[in-house]
């Protein structure tokens, strides 16, 4: 069974910095199966990329998503005071394991 | 408007059984794949089942054999029946859709997620 595992656990950054998540597949995965969600406190999760770099509908251009094999990053381009969130990666399949998350929280 | 409605979430003590409805507006389940999803208190998001639209199942190892997924074309609900309860099992608990699209072996992601309701397995 394939293990995703996130990394940093937390991220401190400011407004306006650039921010890269990263998320390790345990064995080769499919980019086209490769998805991250933001989640806030007292929230659903909310999809952000599917496909690996395919952004959902209604997520802002500074979203993107990279990676292929077993290693892919989320990347926020310029910070704004609502992506201060947690973010899951997840992979699709007949088992649909989740990453333990990142923390991106304000500095 | 596309949406999901948990329901029958609550406190149950260590053994008992609770059904989850997940009840589905703007689209139908059964042509769709859907996903239950957890999160224990202060934790991350654990995929718990998956049923396709064909009627396959699937769960994680940590739910097997104690929990079942399952729908009802003609209430367009969802729902997951959790028997044989433990402290562990204690969490929020979202339905969510897996958009699929199996001729293409597309995915697209959990795009629509209901609110989530909350399982206390305590005594």
């Amino acid at each position: 069974e394939i293990v995703l595992t996130q990394s940093p656990g937390t991220l401190s950054l400011s407004p306006g910095e650039r921010a890269t998540l990263s998320c390790r597949a345990s064995q080769s995965v499919s980019s086209s199966y490769l998805a991250w969600y933001q989640q806030k406190p007292g929230q659903a999760p909310r999809l952000l990329i599917y496909g690996a770099s395919s952004r959902a509908t209604g997520i802002p251009d500074r979203f993107s998503g990279s990676g292929s094999g077993t290693d892919f990053t989320l990347t926020i381009s310029r910070l704004e005071p609502e992506d201060f969130a947690v973010y899951y990666c997840q992979q699709y399949g007949i088992h649909q394991p989740f990453g333990q998350g990142t923390k991106l929280e304000i500095k | 408007e596309v949406q999901l409605v948990e329901s029958g979430g609550g406190l149950i003590q260590p053994g008992g059984s609770l059904r989850l409805s997940c009840a589905a507006s703007g689209f139908t389940v059964s042509s769709n794949y859907m996903s239950w999803v957890r999160q224990a208190p202060g934790k991350g998001l654990e995929w718990v089942s998956v049923i396709y639209s064909g009627g396959s199942t699937y769960y994680a190892d940590s739910v097997k054999g104690r929990f079942t997924i399952s729908r009802d074309n003609s209430k367009n609900t969802l729902y997951l029946q959790m028997n044989s309860l433990r402290a562990e099992d204690t969490a929020v608990y979202y339905c969510a859709r897996d958009a699929v699209v199996p001729a293409a072996m597309g995915y697209y992601g959990m795009d629509v997620w209901g609110q989530g309701t909350t399982v206390t397995v305590s005594s």
